[in-house]
């Protein structure tokens, strides 16, 4: 059974701060990774994508994959109280038809003005 | 369309009766998938549709679950005998081609079994 875990939280951060949103993946030979936000009540949206061991930014935004550790994470700097939502981490599964992405539970962010 | 498109944005039926769900997808995108989210968990993967043919299936949790994708674009969920346990909001979602670059979802549908 292929797996995603995140800390479902709640992670508590003051504004202006670093949250670090953390993921691990069972499956060693996934080759694309995805974060993911949810709004209370609303669907998930794609933030940021990485496919590749390193550093990606985008804007606040940073993902990180170390591939050996089997480890994503996501950080946003200068955190504002519209980014409290829920982050889902999400990797391609890449078995059988290599078409869908498994999702983590999510980890729920609060950034307190 | 613009987004992925999903009706009813609620749906509340008694256990035992039949449901449909709707998912329009964005123009041009021929992966389309299923999801259902239940409270406090991320989604999870039901079905997923190349064109008109379902790709990979074994996502859909027993015979109950069926899906359609006849003109390779609008596909319909269709959920025989209801359960209490099928309440969860179900996710549509769709992409150029695969999972490669991510996906877009709708806004979903709540479905309530009481």
């Amino acid at each position: 059974q292929k797996e995603v875990e995140q800390n479902s939280g709640p992670l508590s951060v003051p504004e202006g701060a670093i949250a670090s949103l953390n993921c691990t993946y069972s499956d060693r030979v996934s080759q694309s990774f995805f974060w993911y936000r949810q709004y209370s009540g609303k669907s998930p949206e794609l933030i940021m994508s990485i496919y590749s061991n390193g550093d990606k930014e985008d804007g606040r935004f940073t993902a990180q994959l170390n591939k050996a550790s089997q480890y994503v994470s996501l950080l946003i700097r200068d955190s504002q109280p519209s980014d409290s939502a829920t982050y889902l981490c999400a990797v391609e599964n890449y078995g059988g038809s290599q078409g869908n992405l498994i999702f983590g539970k999510g980890t729920k962010l609060s950034v307190k003005p | 369309g613009a987004g992925v498109s999903q009706t009813p944005s609620n749906k509340v039926t008694e256990k035992g009766k039949y449901v449909e769900l709707r998912c329009d997808p964005i123009s041009g995108h021929t992966a389309l998938y299923w999801y259902r989210q239940s409270l406090g968990q991320g989604p999870e993967f039901l079905i997923y549709f190349q064109g008109t043919g379902a790709a990979d299936d074994s996502g859909l949790p027993n015979d109950r679950f069926f899906a359609v994708r006849p003109e390779g674009s609008v596909s319909t969920l269709k959920i025989q005998r209801t359960e209490r346990g099928d309440s969860a909001v179900y996710l549509c979602a769709s992409s150029p081609n695969g999972p490669r670059y991510g996906y877009t979802f709708g806004s979903g549908t709540r479905l309530t079994v009481v």
